[in-house]
């Protein structure tokens, strides 16, 4: 059973550029996450999606960042206008279609976007 | 906002030592997390531990719900628990969105 994917595992951008990060959940799972993790720093929730629907969106920057999780294919989380400050490393996490508070989230390799 | 706090928030060690990693919380945790972040940048999940113990061998894990706290132990590090370790929970109202702690560094060396 394959885990979590995430691609690309490596990114660079120019400031102003776009980024596309795609995550694949386990199979089965229908929750995602997103998370943003800073050098040095610990990972900080983004947003939660469901299929087609985004449920929580507490942790996104209001400007710039938009995800989404489509009926079908990968969920995506995109930057417009990528600056120095959203070089990062990003980490999806998957968990099974029955979460409420109870399910263990599995992470992905993450995605490492440099903005040059 | 909730607070999770680590400690401490680094160690060296020598092979074959033990240790205990300390997370404390602020509010009432649905459930609790521990995942080893390796010097690749990978997280690999250690425990999912709401409350009581769990030993998955070298490592085991004890959550004290009423008293917000969960404890790691690390017995005979080897060179290859060296990496970040995080303790992450969601926390009541929160969804399942995971509020992580800054994270123990970890050294051992041979």
């Amino acid at each position: 059973n394959a885990g979590v994917m995430q691609n690309p595992r490596h990114l660079v951008r120019r400031r102003g550029q776009e980024a596309r990060l795609r995550c694949s959940p386990m199979k089965g799972h229908s929750h995602v996450y997103w998370y943003r993790q800073l050098p040095e720093e610990g990972l900080k929730f983004m947003v939660y999606l469901q299929k087609e629907n985004i449920i929580d969106e507490s942790g996104m920057p209001k400007e710039r960042f938009s995800a989404e999780f489509p009926k079908e294919g990968p969920s995506i989380l995109r930057i417009q206008q990528v600056v120095r400050g959203d070089s990062a490393a990003y980490f999806c996490a998957s968990s099974p279609p029955a979460s409420t508070f109870t399910d263990t989230q599995y992470f992905g390799p993450g995605t490492r976007l440099t903005v040059l | 906002g909730i607070q999770v706090e680590q400690s401490p928030p680094d160690l060296i060690l020598q092979e074959g030592a033990n240790s205990t990693l300390r997370c404390n919380f602020s509010d009432s945790v649905n459930n609790l997390q521990w995942f080893h972040q390796n010097p690749w940048g990978q997280l690999i999940n250690l425990f999912y531990i709401p409350s009581g113990t769990k030993q998955n061998g070298r490592l085991s894990a004890t959550t004290v719900a009423t008293e917000r706290y969960s404890l790691l132990y690390i017995s005979s590090s080897q060179t290859t628990d060296s990496g970040v370790y995080f303790c992450a929970g969601p926390f009541s109202g929160g969804y399942n969105k995971l509020i992580f702690g800054a994270g123990t560094r970890l050294a051992v060396h041979p």
